[in-house]
């Protein structure tokens, strides 16, 4: 079965501009969720996705959004990028809401 | 806040064990978990003990649970290079409206030759 799959891998921006991120989570997995890694912070969780529905939320501004389409895919947004937005974002899938989570390779994002 | 604790090096000799130790606030914590992560890579799901066990092991590994003193720590038998990497312990609560994991700041395994 195939993991996690996040594109794009890598992604530079400048400051001010906006970044989709998008999330494939293992077939089957109906949850879907989002982390911020930063070597200041560690691991951050932003957000929870479960049929379609926003459940949980981190303490992030609400800058950083995200929806779940009806095959689980998701996308999580970040508009008016600033230098500290600059992360490795995870996402994490698992078979319901609050299950075990699988995690994808994640994506760097840089902003300049 | 909940909060996880961990020490950030941990350097053993190949073929030593390797005990990597983690303290959490949540007395509420249901699930706990131990996630690996390569360079440049995502993480990797290693193992996880529900807060009602006080021990699981699954071939090198072996994960023990203090309830009372809300200490974790995973045993890595045999330690061998490619064990070389940041190991995450992270908990949650999903009864109480859990808002995702709640992860430690890591520990780097460094092994030695």
């Amino acid at each position: 079965k195939a993991g996690v799959t996040q594109t794009p891998r890598y992604l530079i921006k400048t400051r001010g501009q906006q970044v989709t991120l998008s999330c494939s989570p293992i077939s089957g997995h109906r949850s879907v969720s989002w982390y911020q890694q930063t070597p200041g912070q560690g691991l951050q969780f932003l957000f929870e996705y479960f049929s379609e529905t926003q459940r949980n939320k981190g303490n992030f501004p609400g800058r950083f959004s995200g929806r779940q389409f009806s095959n689980s895919r998701s996308e999580m947004n970040v508009s008016t990028l600033e230098l500290g937005d600059s992360a490795l974002y995870l996402c994490a899938s698992s078979l319901a809401f609050a299950d075990t989570q699988y995690f994808g390779p994640g994506t760097r994002l840089t902003v300049l | 806040g909940e909060d996880v604790e961990q020490s950030l090096f941990l350097s053993v000799r190949e073929g030593d064990s390797s005990v990597i130790n983690c303290t959490y606030t949540d007395s509420s914590s249901t699930y706990l978990y131990w996630y690996k992560q390569e360079p440049g890579a995502g993480l990797q799901l290693l193992t996880y003990i529900f807060s009602n066990m006080d021990m699981k092991q699954d071939q090198r590994l072996t994960v023990l649970l203090n309830k009372k003193d809300k200490h974790l720590s995973l045993r890595i038998a045999d330690t061998q290079t490619g064990d070389s990497a940041i190991y995450f312990c992270a908990e949650t609560n999903p009864g109480g409206g859990a808002d995702g994991l709640t992860f430690g700041k890591g520990t780097h395994l460094i092994i030695q030759p």
